[in-house]
């Protein structure tokens, strides 16, 4: 099946500046890379996705880029703000078959930014 | 506000209960998910259903019966759980898409101690 590897565990960064997360994956067969926003108790929200025949996509502060030949994508958060503190996910997903396939998360990585 | 309901937002349920867990969409989603989450840890994927049927069962404990009566609902019922199960309980749904790229939209879970 499926590993999702996310590096680093935790990133800390001044107010303003960039933030860079990456992760790996192990099955060629993946097609989609979301990423997820966790705030302490509350749910994952989608922030950003990228699909297979796309190299990057940005959404105003956030970007993301997928290098399907190394099997590696990064999330890239620039002109940080404190909300923008949270724990991060990346995931990833095969499609196979008719039906729905679930979502591989990678480990996480908590992103503190400093006022 | 989340467009996946579920409830109880938190349960406390002796190893001797039997509970249930519900989720609710009206987004038309066909794929609905059960995904379990322990403190500063991802998501895990339990269960699957697409178009109303189970299609993935990740080797979860039989002590954690899914059932879907609809394609709107879908409930988790739990009997003889261990002080471990104690954990953020997510439901998800999504799309499903002949590209499997359709994001998962979570609810805001609910948080179980079993004692």
């Amino acid at each position: 099946g499926e590993n999702v590897e996310q590096h680093p565990s935790t990133l800390s960064v001044q107010e303003g500046d960039s933030a860079v997360i990456k992760c790996t994956y192990s099955d060629s067969a993946s097609n989609y890379f979301p990423w997820y926003k966790q705030e302490l108790g509350k749910r994952p929200q989608l922030i950003i996705d990228i699909r297979s025949n796309v190299g990057e996509k940005k959404d105003q502060r956030i970007a993301v880029t997928l290098n399907k030949t190394a099997k590696h994508f990064s999330l890239h958060i620039t002109e940080t703000q404190p909300e923008d503190s949270a724990v991060y996910f990346c995931a990833a997903r095969a499609k196979r078959g008719g039906g729905a396939d679930g979502l591989t998360f990678g480990k996480g990585t908590h992103l503190i930014i400093q006022p | 506000d989340t467009e996946v309901t579920q409830t109880p937002k938190h349960l406390v349920m002796g190893m001797t209960n039997k509970k249930s867990l519900k989720c609710e969409q009206h987004m038309g989603h066909r794929a609905m998910y059960w995904y379990k989450q322990k403190a500063k840890k991802p998501p895990e994927l339990m269960f699957v259903y697409s178009y109303e049927k189970l299609s993935i069962n990740e080797s979860v404990p039989s002590r954690f019966s899914p059932e879907c009566p609809n394609s709107s609902l879908l409930n988790l019922h739990l009997h003889a759980l261990q002080p471990e199960d104690s954990a953020l309980y997510l439901c998800a749904s999504s799309q499903i898409g002949t590209g499997g790229n359709s994001p998962l939209h979570f609810g805001n879970g609910t948080r179980l101690t079993v004692t």
